[in-house]
C-alpha cells in the first residue's frame, strides 16, 4: 500500500496519561500535516512540515501537543496530559512538490478517545 | 480568514437521482478546491481537485465545477447507487496562506437508499 498510513488506527486513554500517534506520508512526499476532526466538524489544521522544519503550528496546537518530522519521512504527534476535549479524529495528510496547489492525500485518521 | 459552507448539510435520496451538492468559500484567492468522500469513522478519499485556472473536473459519474469569482463549487454525482453514501467535504487552499493548508466545509452526508 502507497498511500498515507496513520498508526494506531484506535486509541482510548485515561485522562491524564500521554499518548503518540504516527503518520507515515506517501513516499517522497515532502509536505505533510496534520488536522483533528471532531464529530459533526471539517478537519481543521493543526500544523504543517516542510521535510523536517516544522513551519507553522496552528492556536488549536497548544503546548500539550508537540510534533515532530525526524529526517522529513514520518511524522509523531504526542499528546501530553490528555484531556477529554482532546478526543477527536487526528488525520495526517502528504503532498509534493515546492508549488501549494498540489493534490493532499490523507490516511485512514487515528481515533482518539480520552475516558 | 477563509470560511467554506457546504449545503445541504444532510440528504436522503433513492438510488438512481442525480445530485448537486453545493460549496462555497469566502475568499476568492485560492490555489486549488480538492472534493473529498469521508465513510463513517474513517479518513479521507480525494475524490476530484480543481486548480483555480480550471472550471470543472471529472472523474466517472462525478463532475466538479468552479466559479472561483463567485466563490462556489458544486459537486455533480450521477446516477447515485448506495455504495456513494458518505460524507461529502470540500476544501480549499487559500492564497492566503504560504503552506497550502486546507480549509474545510463541515460537510454533505449523503445517503442512497434501494
Amino acid at each position: 500500500d502507497t498511500g498515507v498510513s496513520q498508526n494506531p488506527r484506535h486509541k482510548i486513554t485515561k485522562r491524564g496519561q500521554n499518548v503518540t500517534f504516527r503518520c507515515d506520508p506517501i513516499s517522497e512526499h515532502n509536505r505533510l500535516y496534520w488536522y483533528r476532526q471532531t464529530l459533526g466538524q471539517g478537519p481543521e489544521f493543526l500544523t504543517y512540515f516542510q521535510n523536517e522544519a516544522q513551519l507553522e503550528k496552528s492556536r488549536l496546537l497548544s503546548d500539550r501537543f508537540s510534533a515532530e518530522r525526524p529526517k522529513g519521512s514520518f511524522s509523531t504527534l504526542e499528546i501530553q496530559r490528555t484531556e477529554q476535549g482532546d478526543s477527536a479524529m487526528y488525520l495526517c495528510a502528504s503532498s509534493l512538490g515546492a508549488a501549494m496547489n498540489t493534490e493532499a492525500f490523507f490516511g485512514q485518521g487515528t481515533r482518539l478517545t480520552v475516558v | 480568514k477563509q470560511e467554506v459552507t457546504q449545503i445541504p448539510a444532510a440528504l436522503s435520496v433513492p438510488e438512481g437521482e442525480n445530485l448537486v451538492l453545493n460549496c462555497s468559500f469566502t475568499d476568492s484567492a485560492i490555489y486549488n478546491l480538492q472534493w473529498f468522500r469521508q465513510d463513517p469513522g474513517k479518513g479521507l478519499t480525494s475524490l476530484l481537485l480543481i486548480q483555480s485556472s480550471q472550471r470543472e473536473q471529472t472523474s466517472g459519474r462525478l463532475n466538479a465545477s468552479l466559479d472561483k469569482s463567485s466563490g462556489r463549487s458544486t459537486l455533480y454525482i450521477a446516477a447515485s447507487q448506495p455504495g456513494d453514501s458518505a460524507t461529502y467535504l470540500c476544501a480549499v487552499a487559500d492564497r492566503g496562506s504560504t503552506l497550502g493548508r486546507l480549509y474545510f466545509g463541515r460537510g454533505t452526508q449523503l445517503t442512497v437508499w434501494p
